[in-house]
């Protein structure tokens, strides 16, 4: 099955700086990489997704970066915000993989 | 589409009782997920269906966990007995093949069991 890696597991910035979340994974065959944010008390949504043909994919203050050869995606925060402030989670799956398995969450602070 | 739907909201249930969560996917999608989740664990994967079917279960626990899904509007997890440990809050999720886009979640259900 997909091993899925997380780091860091807690990041703390000061509004306005930017945020960076590495995930690694072992399936080569995995074609779909998410990222969710699970604010508190709430369930993770979907925020940003990157297929495997495309190296990079922006919304507005959000991006995505995938490196295929070396088996790992992350997610760019820039000017953070206090309302970015949640557990994010990546879950790469496809190809021979259909086990939609979680990372074990990254808790993003952003002091104002 | 009202997105995925779990009820009950929360329960509450005292020790060696029969609990019963119950998930209503998004229509045409094809694979459904339970996961739990506490603060020591994160977000455990414990069984998932493909077409009503389930595929695999080596996330379950223990017997005491089960799940089924009749057909592809409904599914339920069992918990029988249900001890405090169980305590977490379990959500429900659909999507597509994986692969071909997102997960999308219902709101959970908290489950303490006293």
């Amino acid at each position: 099955g997909e091993n899925v890696e997380q780091h860091p597991s807690t990041l703390s910035v000061q509004e306005g700086d930017s945020a960076v979340i590495k995930c690694t994974y072992s399936d080569s065959a995995s074609n779909y990489f998410p990222w969710y944010k699970q604010e508190l008390g709430k369930r993770p949504q979907l925020i940003i997704d990157i297929r495997s043909n495309v190296g990079e994919k922006k919304d507005q203050r959000i991006a995505v970066t995938l490196n295929k050869t070396a088996k790992h995606f992350s997610l760019h925060i820039t000017e953070t915000q206090p309302e970015d402030s949640a557990v994010y989670f990546c879950a790469p799956t496809g190809g021979s993989n259909y086990k939609l398995t979680f990372g074990k969450g990254t808790l993003l602070t952003v002091n104002p | 589409d009202a997105g995925v739907i779990q009820s009950p909201r929360h329960e509450v249930t005292e020790m060696g009782q029969e609990v019963t969560l119950r998930c209503k996917p998004i229509s045409g999608h094809d694979y459904l997920f339970w996961y739990r989740q506490t603060m020591m664990r994160g977000l455990e994967l414990l069984i998932y269906f493909n077409n009503n079917v389930p595929i695999d279960d080596s996330g379950m626990p223990e017997d005491r966990f089960s799940a089924k899904m009749p057909n592809a509007s409904f599914s339920t997890l069992k918990i029988q007995p249900s001890e405090p440990r169980d305590s977490a809050v379990y959500f429900c999720a659909s999507s597509p093949p994986p692969g071909q886009g997102a997960a999308f979640f219902g709101q959970g259900t908290r489950l303490t069991v006293v």
